[in-house]
């Protein structure tokens, strides 16, 4: 079966440094996503990303934050300055569809998480 | 703005018994989507099951059920028969009809399952 998956699984660096997430959605599929999930708290939405622009962004993803599909396959995750309150799990997710398809498949499949560590 | 809630931080089941997560949701848009993702330790999320707002029917899949109470904005989770599989994070989570993906969780409930 079909996985989305991500690299790596932990990254570990300095305050003030570039770091770059990478995710291999699914290959068929249109609609990307970053959520991440500070230790103990709930999953929360970063940015959607479809037809190569955001569709979507919350509050969290600010100017430090961009996401690049460079590939056709790779979808990435920058954060060009890092910060302590950074850490957390990032994880990506794709999907056939969006929600305004109804009936579609429109199941978000998730990568099993980037940990990223900011000391 | 959307908020889902999950009021039940960790439940506990034995073995073979039935087990009911609870959520509540707020809302002000008629068409939405809700779902229940499984995050076993150390692993991905995956979708255990999902309710279309526009239908009165509880979502079934094998020993998961759903109790979707729209006008309560109430949308629990039934497990029957649990099993020691069943041991994982449980997040509620809601899609708005007008949005492009932005998937709103819950703070998640811990399920224990006792052999």
């Amino acid at each position: 079966e079909p996985e989305v998956t991500q690299t790596p699984s932990h990254q570990v660096t300095q305050m003030g440094q570039e770091v770059i997430l990478r995710c291999v959605p699914i290959s068929n599929h249109l609609y990307f996503y970053w959520y991440r999930q500070i230790l103990g708290q709930k999953v929360e939405f970063l940015v959607s990303f479809y037809n190569n622009e955001i569709s979507e962004k919350s509050e969290i993803f600010d100017d430090q934050f961009s996401v690049e599909r460079p590939d056709g396959s790779n979808f990435t995750l920058k954060i060009r300055s890092t910060k302590l309150e950074d850490s957390a799990m990032y994880f990506c997710a794709s999907s056939e569809f969006s929600s305004l398809v109804v009936g579609g498949n429109n199941e978000q499949f998730f990568g099993p998480g980037t940990r990223l560590t900011v000391l | 703005a959307q908020t889902v809630t999950q009021s039940q931080p960790e439940m506990s089941v034995q073995e073979a018994e039935t087990v009911t997560l609870s959520c509540t949701y707020d809302t002000s848009e008629s068409d939405y989507y809700l779902f229940w993702y499984k995050q076993p330790p150390s692993r991905q999320m995956i979708l255990v099951i999902r309710q279309e707002a526009y239908k009165q029917q509880n979502a079934t899949e094998n020993r998961f059920s759903v109790n979707f109470q729209k006008a309560a904005k109430s949308f629990s989770l039934k497990i029957s028969d649990s099993q020691l599989g069943d041991a994982a994070m449980y997040f509620c989570a809601y899609w708005g009809g007008g949005s492009q993906g932005n998937l709103i969780f819950g703070k998640g409930t811990k399920l224990s399952v006792k052999p």
